[in-house]
C-alpha cells in the first residue's frame, strides 16, 4: 500500500524550461490536491480536483497547469518554470476530512 | 473567508519542558474542521489530529493535548514533557462544512519547534 506517491522527489530546471509533476494515489479517492510550501507561508492551494477530467483553481494557480486523466494520477505541470516557482510541492488526496499527503518534490528553477 | 493564524513562528524549548502552540481560525461556517499536522526534518506531512466544530471536548494522546474553544476560536496543541524527536514545524488547519467543488483546507503558516537537549 504504497499511499500518495509523488515523482520526482527532486528537480533542478532553469528558467524557461518545462516540466511535469506526477502525484498516484492507490487508494481510489475522488479528491486530489497540488499545493505549494514556502518558507513562513505554510501550504497554499495550487490546483485541486474532485474527480476523474475534472480541475479546479486554487489559491495560486498562475503559471501551473493540471490533469487528471486517471483517477489515480493528478499531474501538475510548468510550461515555463520561473525562480519563483522555486518551492516544495505536496499532492494529497482525501477520504472524508482527512488529507493524505505524499513526501513532497523539491523543485528549484535556477 | 476562512483563516488560520499561528502566531508563534519559532519556539525553542529545552527538552521535558512543556510547550503549547497556538491556534487561531476565522470561518463564518456553524459547521467546520480543524486539524493539526506535524512535519519532521525529513519533510512529510504527518496528520495528529481532527476535531470537528460541534465537540469541544479536550483530547489527549500521550503526550499530545488539544485544547478548543469555540468562546475564542482556538485550537491549541500541548506537548507535554517535550522531546528532541518532536521539532518539527506544525501546521494547524481548517476546513469548511461543505465538501464541494470548492472545499479545501486553508493552513496556517506553521510553528517551527526546536526542542533542545
Amino acid at each position: 500500500n504504497a499511499g500518495v506517491t509523488q515523482t520526482p522527489k527532486f528537480r533542478v530546471l532553469k528558467t524557461g524550461q518545462s516540466m511535469t509533476l506526477l502525484c498516484a494515489q492507490d487508494m481510489n479517492h475522488e479528491y486530489m490536491y497540488w499545493y505549494r510550501q514556502d518558507p513562513g507561508m505554510g501550504l497554499r492551494l495550487i490546483h485541486y480536483s474532485v474527480g476523474e477530467g475534472t480541475t479546479a483553481k486554487g489559491e495560486v494557480p498562475d503559471g501551473y497547469n493540471v490533469s487528471r486523466l486517471k483517477k489515480q494520477n493528478f499531474l501538475l505541470g510548468l510550461e515555463s518554470a520561473a525562480p519563483s516557482q522555486t518551492s516544495v510541492y505536496f499532492c494529497a488526496s482525501r477520504r472524508g476530512r482527512e488529507l493524505f499527503f505524499g513526501e513532497g518534490s523539491r523543485l528549484t528553477v535556477l | 473567508a476562512q483563516k488560520v493564524t499561528q502566531a508563534q513562528t519559532e519556539i525553542s524549548v529545552v527538552e521535558k519542558e512543556d510547550v503549547t502552540l497556538d491556534c487561531v481560525y476565522e470561518t463564518r461556517d456553524t459547521t467546520y474542521y480543524l486539524f493539526w499536522y506535524k512535519q519532521p526534518p525529513s519533510g512529510e506531512l504527518v496528520f495528529l489530529i481532527r476535531r470537528n466544530s460541534f465537540d469541544e471536548q479536550n483530547e489527549i494522546s500521550g503526550r499530545y493535548s488539544w485544547n478548543f474553544q469555540k468562546s475564542t476560536s482556538s485550537f491549541n496543541f500541548t506537548i507535554t514533557a517535550s522531546q528532541v524527536v518532536d521539532s518539527a514545524v506544525y501546521f494547524c488547519a481548517l476546513s469548511g462544512r461543505r465538501i464541494t467543488i470548492t472545499e479545501k483546507l486553508v493552513f496556517g503558516k506553521g510553528t517551527k519547534l526546536t526542542v533542545n537537549p
